[in-house]
């Protein structure tokens, strides 16, 4: 079964706005990371937040975690082309951790 | 260059078949993944490794098959019991299973 779901599922925006993408998750977690996905490749890791952080800053990417609302949501600032692509997170439930993935956001950015 | 590689990148097969998917790393990870993606789904997991010669089953075991004998190699074989293998497979590392996770390019497969 799946832990996370993001939302929303597509999202397209012109180059130079912002994008935030939204996962929420059902069960406790030890971390939550975000990875992005080029079409036809492998994923690429982004960042990880771990359960007692609120916020993480890497870059042009924001993240949050909101573990009483069992949320997080990424944040790219001043989007370029190159950051289409679709984003994942994953969580992680602690000890030897059977990481899990969400359903994905297909971002599009229009030069 | 370290790094986690699949190969083939593409690969076909036919009705009954038994295929194998490789996945090497060299980046002395003890955790590998083996991951199917069907097209504008997330990740399901099909096996992990936490150690050599030591496997678990993920969500979707069924109809397939791994070993663990070296800790940079982690093998995937799809049988001919997995009733619909044509998907997108990912393999992945992670040095502790604690966080991040390396993955690789990716193997397509398509029954013929």
């Amino acid at each position: 079964s799946q832990q996370g779901e993001e939302d929303p599922q597509a999202l397209s925006i012109q180059e130079g706005e912002n994008a935030t993408m939204n996962c929420s998750y059902k069960t406790s977690i030890n971390n939550l990371q975000w990875y992005r996905q080029n079409s036809g490749r492998g994923l690429v890791h982004l960042i990880l937040i771990r359960s007692n952080e609120r916020e993480k800053h890497s870059g042009r990417l924001r993240v949050t975690l909101d573990t009483s609302k069992k949320s997080s949501s990424l944040l790219i600032t001043a989007s370029r082309a190159a950051d289409t692509a679709s984003y994942f997170c994953a969580t992680g439930l602690g000890g030897y951790q059977k990481v899990t993935f969400g359903t994905g956001t297909k971002l599009q950015v229009i030069p | 260059d370290g790094g986690i590689t699949q190969s083939p990148k593409y690969l076909f097969r036919k009705e009954g078949q038994n295929v194998t998917l490789s996945c090497e790393q060299n980046l002395n990870h003890d955790a590998m993944y083996w991951y199917r993606q069907d097209p504008g789904q997330g990740l399901r997991l099909i096996y992990y490794s936490q150690i050599v010669n030591d496997f678990q089953k993920g969500d979707i075991a069924e109809g397939y098959s791994v070993s663990r004998e070296k800790k940079e190699s982690f093998p995937l074989t799809v049988t001919s019991a997995q009733k619909n293998p044509t998907a997108f497979y990912l393999c992945a590392s992670s040095i502790d299973g604690q966080g991040r996770s390396f993955f690789g390019q990716g193997t397509r497969l398509t029954v013929v």
